[in-house]
């Protein structure tokens, strides 16, 4: 069974560095076809994709947030680790964290799909002084 | 950057009725890299289609998705009372890798 459990503290204060794991089981994080992303949902707004780590280590990033993240992963533990600097209140949001698969259908001329398959709760981080 | 803007914000609709929710990209988006979300309150969101038009395990065959290029649809066939929730459009690209729609609440009426 496939989990994904997101951890972290639950209030952090203006100017402070927030430090999120997310701790995942049932499948490996040097799977070529599976990578995490972390993605953030303020209440009652939409979700908004935050960052990536591919299984090769590559990263990618939101460009609105770009300088304040770093995303990486320690595979002997099954973790991926978000960091996020300078949080401000309305950086208040539930955390989530989910897997990327890859499916790939064709011999021939191969085609690539890529979806979040599976979730984590979420948790939640208030922003307060 | 491609932004994904959904329609209409919000669906409100009649147990049985079909639902049609829109998706619309700034730029062409492959297929491949398209898809959609169901988020009910306080829950995280659970992936219905991807490809644009392929069901997820486990997902009833009355949601089906369609479209290519900037333009996509989420259907839902028949509205059962468990439809009710909030859905996602997203697509993978190159920068930023992932973007989300805004949302379509489904509401009931």
């Amino acid at each position: 069974q496939v989990t994904l459990k997101e951890s972290g503290p639950v209030l952090v204060k203006p100017t402070e560095t927030l430090t999120l794991t997310c701790t995942v089981s049932g499948f490996s994080l040097s799977n070529a076809r599976m990578g995490v992303s972390w993605i953030r949902q303020p209440p009652g707004k939409a979700l908004e994709w935050l960052a990536h780590i591919f299984s090769n280590d590559e990263k990618s990033y939101s460009t609105s947030l770009k300088s304040r993240l770093t995303i990486s992963k320690d595979t002997s533990k099954s973790q991926v680790v978000l960091t996020m600097t300078n949080m401000d209140p309305v950086d208040t949001a539930t955390y989530y964290c989910a897997r990327q698969s890859i499916t790939i259908f064709g011999v021939v001329i191969p085609q690539y799909y890529y979806y979040m398959d599976v979730w984590g709760k979420g948790t939640t981080v208030t922003v307060s002084s | 950057e491609i932004v994904l803007t959904q329609s209409p914000g919000t669906l409100s609709l009649s147990p049985g009725e079909r639902a049609t929710l829109s998706c619309r990209a700034s730029q062409s988006v492959s297929s491949s890299y398209l898809a959609w979300y169901q988020q009910k309150p306080g829950q995280a969101p659970r992936l219905l289609i991807y490809g644009a038009s392929s069901r997820a395990t486990g997902i009833p065959d009355r949601f089906s998705g369609s479209g290519s290029g900037t333009d996509f649809t989420l259907t839902i066939s028949r509205l059962e009372p468990e439809d009710f929730a909030v859905y996602y459009c997203q697509q993978y690209g190159s920068s930023p890798r992932w973007t989300f729609g805004q949302g379509t609440k489904v509401e009931i009426k």
